[in-house]
């Protein structure tokens, strides 16, 4: 069974700081895709970004980053320069061959002025 | 462009009746859409999945005859919760994708919270 675990279900951090959210997700599949969505108090479910875990190189965007290490199954998210509008809740997220998403529990962020 | 429309955005209503939620694809076709249910800091739970001329799959646990899923066009899925009652109460969310890649990411409505008195 394919499963998405976030072991830190909640985390603040000072704006202007870099936070990294940690996720980690277990398949046989070798051919798959992995998202970080954000769903701020509105609830609506942002795409932040994605990675094919064919390509070795990690995936950008803007001030988002991960750090995917396939052999570890492991997909990190690192926002650098933290936003107060980056508030909300942050779900890791895996799908393969079937389309259904897996996501996990979620990690809540805060970020403090 | 990849929007997808999701109504309505809140319903209160009486035990025992039925609610339909809709869900827009409003500038592509999808020929599959996802059915989500989210209750107070969970993640989400993936209920049904909605294929275009077809019969809904519904996750284990899920009742097809309670939540009744319609796929009838590219751009529309409905989900009716039929005679609900108050544990049905909860947050609705529909995905959608644009295109068959998988590479493509699924684009979410903006949910439908359900209230049942």
């Amino acid at each position: 069974a394919q499963t998405v675990t976030q072991s830190q279900p909640e985390m603040s951090v000072q704006e202007a700081e870099t936070v990294t959210l940690s996720c980690t997700y277990d398949t046989s599949e070798s051919n798959y895709y992995l998202f970080w969505y954000k769903q701020p108090p509105s609830r609506q479910m942002i795409l932040v970004i994605r990675q094919e875990a064919y390509k070795q190189q990690n995936a950008t965007e803007n001030r988002f980053s991960v750090n995917f290490q396939k052999a570890a199954k492991s997909f990190s998210l690192k926002i650098s320069d933290s936003q107060l509008g980056d508030t909300a809740m942050y779900f890791c997220a895996f799908t393969s061959r079937d389309d259904k998403i897996i996501f996990g529990k979620g990690t809540r962020l805060h970020i403090l002025p | 462009g990849a929007v997808v429309s999701q109504h309505p955005s809140w319903v209160i209503c009486k035990s025992g009746t039925s609610v339909k939620i809709e869900c827009r694809s409003l500038d592509f076709q999808a020929t599959t859409m996802f059915w989500y249910r989210q209750f107070p800091k969970q993640s989400l739970m993936l209920m049904a999945t909605s294929n275009e001329g077809s019969k809904a799959t519904y996750e284990q646990g899920v009742e097809k005859d309670k939540f009744l899923i319609n796929h009838a066009s590219l751009t529309l899925s409905t989900l009716t919760v039929t005679s609900a009652h108050p544990e049905d109460s909860s947050f609705y969310i529909c995905s959608a994708r644009n295109g068959a890649d998988g590479n493509q990411p699924q684009h979410f409505g903006d949910g439908t919270r359900l209230s049942i008195l």
